[in-house]
Parts: structure tokens; C-alpha cells; sequence
């Protein structure tokens, strides 16, 4: 089954403690990318990936880092994670980056920074 | 980037047609129209997309305009199941690297 798997699934943390949230395509996608949705804000691209080791940020990158060293994963790290961090964070792939082309998402990480 | 504008709310009746409009006045000639749904507590999901030519797939119906300024998007048979956040979103060279620019979307709620 085509998928997009993120874990963990929710997530409380403290100020400061480094983390990873982890995201898998089984598609073979080249392009992929981390979104977060807020309240009122709906969801925003935090980073994105072209191809493996091509990465570039989105439109709310700070406190943010990814990387892409296979094709299937692309990891959201939080070096030091802050309260304004608290956020639902979505995976998603696609076969390119081009319009004509569907994205899967994941089914979401709910992070709490207390 | 080119923006869409939705009706922030619609209701229908289970097993009534649906159609969700949006209107897009600055799309460019190479943006896809893309619509993706949003059940609660689940991550947005793909529906649907087309570029000038209607589309069908065993979700919905595409209705493009024919100076592609609006599109709606068509529910032929409204299931509790569809109820959820539409959204709709261009999406090509016109657009950011693949970007999806969610706006607030329609919220769908389906009654018995």
C-alpha cells in the first residue's frame, strides 16, 4: 500500500531537548516536504526536498533543520525545540515537484514543546 | 503565489450532489488546479486535479471554467464520510518548487 509514515504519532516534550520526528515514503518519490498547521494559519511548508541531498527551506524554516540521505526518508529535527513549536506537523511526497502530480501526506505528529 | 478563494462553510444533505466552488482570477497558464480534503484528526488528501479540461476519478468531478479563473468541484453523492475541509490549491511552474498553499478551505458538514 502506498504510504507516508511519520513517527511518533504525538509527542510532549521539554524547552531544549533535541528531537526527531521521522518520515518515510515507501513510493519512491523524489520530492518531499514538511508542512505544520496551526489554528487559524492552516498548514505552511516548513522545508522541502527535490531529490536526495537537495533540500531548501519553505516558508517557516526557523528553529527547523531536515535532511535527505535516502530517497525514502526525510527527518524533521528540532535542535531545540520551543512553546511557539507546539504544532500538528505533516509529511508529504510526490513523484516530482511539478503541478501535474498528486501528494500523499502522512497522517500527522502532534508535537506539545512545554 | 497565485491564491484561490473558497465559501468558508457549505452543508448538504447525505446523498445530495455537492458542488464546492473557487474562484482563482490570477492563476497562471501553467498552474494545476488541485484539490485536496481534510478529514478531522487525519492528514489532507488528495481528490482531484486538472488544468483545463474537465476531470472525473471515483471521488469527484473537476468543473473548470473555461478561462480557468474558477473551478468547482463536484461530490455526486454526498456521504457522511465526506464530511471535511476542502481545500483548493494551484499548483506548477507558477508556483514555489512543488508548494501547496493551503488557505483556509471549505468546511463540509454532511447531514443525515
Amino acid at each position: 500500500e502506498a504510504q507516508v509514515t511519520q513517527n511518533p504519532r504525538y509527542l510532549i516534550t521539554v524547552t531544549g531537548k533535541k528531537l526527531t520526528v521521522t518520515c518515510s515514503q515507501n513510493m519512491n518519490h523524489e520530492y518531499m516536504s514538511w508542512y505544520r498547521q496551526d489554528p487559524g494559519l492552516g498548514l505552511r511548508q516548513i522545508y522541502y526536498s527535490m531529490n536526495v541531498e537537495v533540500t531548501d527551506k519553505g516558508d517557516v524554516p526557523e528553529g527547523y533543520k531536515v535532511s535527505r540521505k535516502e530517497k525514502r526518508n526525510f527527518p524533521l529535527i528540532l535542535e531545540s525545540p520551543s512553546p511557539n513549536q507546539t504544532s500538528l506537523y505533516f509529511c508529504a511526497s510526490s513523484l516530482s515537484s511539478g503541478g501535474n502530480t498528486e501528494a500523499f501526506f502522512g497522517q500527522g505528529t502532534r508535537l506539545t514543546v512545554v | 503565489d497565485a491564491k484561490t478563494t473558497q465559501p468558508n462553510s457549505m452543508e448538504s444533505n447525505e446523498e445530495e450532489p455537492v458542488h464546492l466552488p473557487c474562484n482563482h482570477s490570477t492563476i497562471s497558464g501553467t498552474d494545476y488546479i488541485h484539490w485536496y480534503r481534510q478529514l478531522p484528526s487525519q492528514g489532507p488528501e488528495y481528490v482531484i486535479h486538472g488544468l483545463t479540461s474537465n476531470v472525473n476519478n471515483r471521488m469527484a468531478s473537476l468543473a473548470i471554467a473555461e478561462d480557468r479563473k474558477s473551478s468547482t468541484l463536484i461530490l455526486h453523492r454526498a456521504t457522511l464520510r465526506d464530511a471535511a475541509v476542502y481545500y483548493c490549491i494551484l499548483s506548477g511552474l507558477g508556483t514555489s518548487y512543488g508548494k501547496l498553499t493551503f488557505g483556509q478551505g471549505t468546511i463540509l458538514t454532511v447531514h443525515p
